[in-house]
C-alpha cells in the first residue's frame, strides 16, 4: 500500500516563531487532507488540498503532486496551535475514499 | 464542530464483552468511514460505507462488524473485546464516496 511519512516527527517552537510540516507520499493520490489533532483528541480539519496551494489564516498548505509531497506552513504561531499534525492521502489506485494516515508531527508551542 | 456525532463519548469495558458505538454523519452525507486510533498503531482505516453498502475494507478484525442503516447512521460492533482493542474509535463522513472527510469527536474505548 501506499506509504505517508511526515516529519519531523517532533517540533518545539517559541511562540510567535514559523515552522514548516512535510508529508512525503509514495504513489498518485487523488484526495490529501492535513488535520490537527488537539489535546483533547479531537481531529479537526485544517485543509483539503489534493494540489495547489491554499490559506487559511495563519495556516497555508501546498501540494506538489507531481512529486508526490505537501507542505504546511505555521506562521506566528501560538500556544493553541500545540497538537499533532496529521497529513492523510487517498490513493488513485484505492478501492472507496479510504484515508491512509501519515505518523503526524506534534508540535508544542512554548509561550 | 465538524457535524459528525459519535456517542459514547468513552466507553470502559470488562474483557469479553460487547459494544456498539454509534456515529451519525452530517447531514447530506452518503458515505460514511471508521478508524481506528491506538498508540501503537497510529491511526488505521477499519471499513467505509456509503448509502448502505459497503465500499471498502481495511485491516477490520473479524470480531469487529459495521452496518450503515436506512438513515445513513452507522454503528461499529467489537466483540470478544481484548485489552488491545483499547482505542480511540473515529467515525467520519464525506457527501459522496470520495472528496473531503469530516470527523466525529471519537470515543474512547478502555478495556480492562
Amino acid at each position: 500500500g501506499i506509504q505517508v511519512e511526515q516529519s519531523p516527527p517532533d517540533l518545539i517552537l517559541q511562540e510567535g516563531a514559523n515552522s514548516t510540516l512535510r508529508c512525503n507520499f509514495s504513489d498518485s493520490v487523488n484526495n490529501l487532507q492535513w488535520f490537527h489533532q488537539n489535546p483533547w483528541g479531537q481531529l479537526i480539519n485544517l485543509f483539503y488540498i489534493p494540489s495547489g496551494t491554499k490559506q487559511n489564516g495563519r495556516l497555508s498548505a501546498t501540494t506538489v503532486a507531481t512529486e508526490r509531497y505537501s507542505l504546511l506552513y505555521i506562521s506566528s504561531s501560538q500556544t493553541t496551535d500545540s497538537g499533532v499534525y496529521f497529513c492523510a492521502v487517498v490513493m488513485i489506485k484505492a478501492a472507496g475514499n479510504k484515508l491512509t494516515f501519515g505518523g503526524g508531527t506534534r508540535v508544542l508551542v512554548k509561550p | 464542530d465538524s457535524g459528525v456525532t459519535q456517542t459514547p463519548k468513552h466507553l470502559i469495558t470488562a474483557t469479553g464483552q460487547r459494544v456498539t458505538l454509534r456515529c451519525s454523519p452530517r447531514s447530506g452525507d452518503l458515505s460514511v468511514y471508521w478508524y481506528q486510533q491506538s498508540l501503537d498503531q497510529g491511526l488505521q482505516f477499519l471499513i467505509q460505507y456509503y448509502n448502505g453498502e459497503e465500499r471498502a475494507k481495511g485491516n477490520i478484525l473479524e470480531r469487529f462488524s459495521a452496518q450503515q442503516f436506512p438513515d445513513l447512521h452507522s454503528e461499529l460492533n467489537l466483540s470478544s473485546l481484548e485489552l488491545g482493542d483499547s482505542a480511540l474509535y473515529f467515525c467520519a463522513s464525506s457527501p459522496t464516496g470520495r472528496g473531503e472527510a469530516f470527523f466525529g469527536q471519537g470515543t474512547r474505548l478502555t478495556v480492562v
